[in-house]
């Protein structure tokens, strides 16, 4: 059963166009996380929440916003996306131990 | 700053060969971890391995560590082509953060 689920798998926006990406959760996690993966490169940590205590990584750039409605669901919203924004972006949730547990990712294209 | 570095970038091996990965970490750490990402996939845990301990198996994978040198190595045994993959280790950065390193990239052939 899929625990971690983001939608879509595969979103294409233009130039500038505002986009969200979401992602729900059945497990229950107080913490989830949004991570930008660009091809061959390491997982980059954008932002993650503690239930409802947001926490920004100094360098995530102010173009990146994120909501969390309630426990299950956890959005990304890139308010102008630019070329350099198109990247696999990863949803993750712990229980406020060690191991993340991942979705399977949505790819962003940006024309 | 990325804290896992791994070796080699990549590694292509036949199935049923051993296939060993190293990562080196640079600051003190609670505990390391390895996942696997298959291509265009999401990360799925591996393995963790505590600061206190040197040695954890699972299966087909064994994984050390070495606090004084600041390095894990994961073995695959008798790797098979769904082995293929990206792997990547994985230390805790404090606060619920974990840092990734760049990664494996496995090729097993059949």
């Amino acid at each position: 059963d899929a625990m971690v689920i983001q939608n879509p798998r595969y979103q294409v926006t233009q130039f500038g166009k505002p986009v969200t990406l979401s992602c729900s959760q059945t497990l229950n996690h107080n913490v989830m996380y949004w991570y930008q993966q660009k091809s061959s490169q390491a997982p980059k940590l954008l932002f993650h929440y503690y239930d409802k205590d947001f926490n920004n990584e100094a360098d995530t750039p102010d173009n990146f916003q994120s909501r969390r409605p309630n426990t299950s669901f956890c959005f990304l919203d890139i308010r102008s996306p630019g070329l350099g924004d198109a990247a696999m972006y990863l949803c993750a949730t712990s229980g406020g131990g060690d191991i993340q547990y991942f979705g399977a990712g949505t790819r962003l294209s940006v024309l | 700053s990325q804290q896992g570095e791994e070796d080699p970038q990549a590694l292509s091996i036949q199935e049923g060969e051993n296939a060993t990965m190293n990562c080196s970490y640079k600051t003190s750490i609670n505990n390391l971890q390895w996942y696997r990402q298959n291509s265009g996939r999401g990360l799925v845990h591996l393995i963790l391995i505590r600061s206190n301990e040197r040695e954890k198996h699972s299966g087909r994978l064994r994984v050390t560590l070495d606090t004084s040198k600041k390095s894990s190595s994961l073995l695959i045994t008798a790797s098979r082509a769904a082995d293929t993959a990206s792997y990547f280790c994985a230390t805790d950065a404090g606060g619920f953060k974990t840092i990734f390193g760049a990664g494996t990239r496995l090729f097993v052939k059949a």
